[in-house]
């Protein structure tokens, strides 16, 4: 099992642009979660998702969309970068909600100029 | 408000043991897990408590009063590779994970 993927692992975006984070799991698990972690700060949820077609916000939702079409899939699309959105994101996934373990992703560093 | 409060840093000697603490507020609280993240890596699940009490798991053990929103972790033996951040996550009343800024473990020879 290649556990929980996310592509690219680093990019560099100019002010305005647009870009898809891919992310992809391959253990069955319903639900997965897309979360920022800024210097000094704790991990932050962007959205999350309980199944395929099911995609819910978290705390920080503003200028990202999300879609879960497949079990296995889950791109984060930043509309109109900005500064702000310079930061790692992480990737994770699973079983269920109460007492499960979330697996993450290796991440995506993205800078915006 | 929900509200983690972890060290920022810690320092520890190489064969010695060291505790974090978190305490915490949250909406609600359905567990809470531990997590280590090395630089530049993605976290990774270390323990998880529910009642409260110490659970053990090798070198490393996790304690939870739930009523006094407190948890610690322990790390016993302590080797180079244990250094890294250590992240406190209690699960609020949606299940969210409410993530702490991590604790920095810098271990010394």
């Amino acid at each position: 099992n290649a556990g929980v993927t996310q592509t690219p692992k680093f990019r560099i975006l100019k002010i305005g642009q647009s870009m898809t984070l891919q992310c992809a799991q391959d253990m069955n698990h319903n639900y997965m979660y897309w979360y920022r972690q800024d210097p000094g700060m704790g991990l932050k949820l962007i959205y999350y998702s309980v199944g395929a077609g099911i995609t819910d916000k978290g705390e920080v939702p503003n200028g990202y969309n999300v879609s879960r079409s497949t079990t296995e899939d889950f791109p984060l699309r930043l509309e109109l970068a900005a500064p702000s959105q310079t930061s790692v994101y992480f990737c994770a996934s699973s079983y269920s909600l109460e007492g499960e373990t979330q697996y993450f992703g290796p991440g995506t560093r993205l800078l915006v100029l | 408000g929900q509200n983690i409060d972890q060290p920022t840093e810690m320092t520890a000697t190489e064969g010695a043991i060291v505790q974090i603490n978190c305490t915490y507020q949250t909406s609600g609280f359905n567990g809470l897990f531990w997590y280590q993240q090395h630089a530049g890596e993605a976290p990774t699940f270390l323990s998880y408590n529910v009642l409260d009490g110490l659970e053990e798991k090798g070198r490393f053990s996790s304690f939870l009063s739930r009523s006094k929103g407190y948890s610690y972790l322990l790390l016993k033996e302590l080797q180079m590779k244990d250094s890294a951040s250590y992240l406190c996550a209690p699960q609020d009343s949606n299940y969210q994970l409410i993530w702490g800024a991590g604790t920095k473990l810098i271990i010394k020879p």
